[in-house]
């Protein structure tokens, strides 16, 4: 079975600019969520998707946004990029639902904004 | 979100075992313990999980305390493969939140030759 893939694996952007990253997670996992990692903060939760719909978010500002499409892959969306911005975006996919499944994670988009 | 605490850091011999520690006095009956590691360069990588009882897998052991406000995660031989930081996680799995992981800022394991 393939693992979760991230696109692009590297990026860099210029502040204001904005950038979208993608998710392909294993097959016949219904649910994505995405992470931001960075040295200062650590990884935190970002949101969650499940069958197309925004299930659960964390606390970010609104120009971070995300999307699901009907075959599981997810798109995360950054406006107006800020230098703090710059980090380790990672997603994990799993089968969703109330039981304690285990996320499997990619490899990660490493951001870098200017 | 229930926390939990870690040792910063541990040390260790390669091939001897390995016990970490993480406390969470604040758990609640829905949560369950969940162990991941994140090697240098990679994505976080689950460990093993757990509710009640001890659990083994072919990564690793969990053993949980009887009143469940502490859990120890066990590598019985440590390679070098196993430098790491690993985290100890609680996932309330009763409602929608039930695949947020909350990091906090784990252990870093290293092993030594």
């Amino acid at each position: 079975k393939a693992g979760v893939t991230q696109t692009p694996r590297y990026l860099i952007k210029t502040r204001g600019q904005q950038v979208t990253l993608s998710c392909s997670p294993i097959s016949g996992h219904r649910s994505v969520s995405w992470y931001q990692q960075t040295p200062g903060q650590g990884l935190q939760f970002l949101f969650e998707y499940f069958s197309e719909t925004q299930r659960n978010k964390g606390n970010f500002p609104g120009r971070f946004s995300g999307r699901q499409f009907s075959n599981s892959r997810s798109e995360m969306n950054v406006s107006t990029l800020e230098l703090g911005d710059s980090a380790l975006y990672l997603c994990a996919s799993s089968h969703g639902g109330t039981t304690p499944y285990e996320q499997y994670f990619g490899p990660g988009t490493r951001l870098t904004v200017t | 979100d229930a926390k939990t605490t870690q040792p910063n850091s541990m040390e260790s011999n390669e091939e001897e075992p390995v016990h970490l520690p993480c406390n969470h006095s604040t758990i609640s009956g829905t949560d369950y313990i969940h162990w991941y590691r994140q090697l240098p360069s990679q994505g976080p990588e689950y460990v093993i999980h757990g509710l009640t009882s001890n659990v083994n897998n072919r990564m690793a052991s969990l053993a949980i305390a009887e009143d469940r406000k502490s859990s120890t995660l066990i590598l019985h031989r440590a390679t070098l493969r196993d430098a790491a930081v690993y985290y100890c996680i609680l996932r309330d799995v009763a409602g929608q939140g039930a695949q947020k992981l909350v990091f906090g800022q784990g252990t870093r394991l290293t092993i030594n030759p």
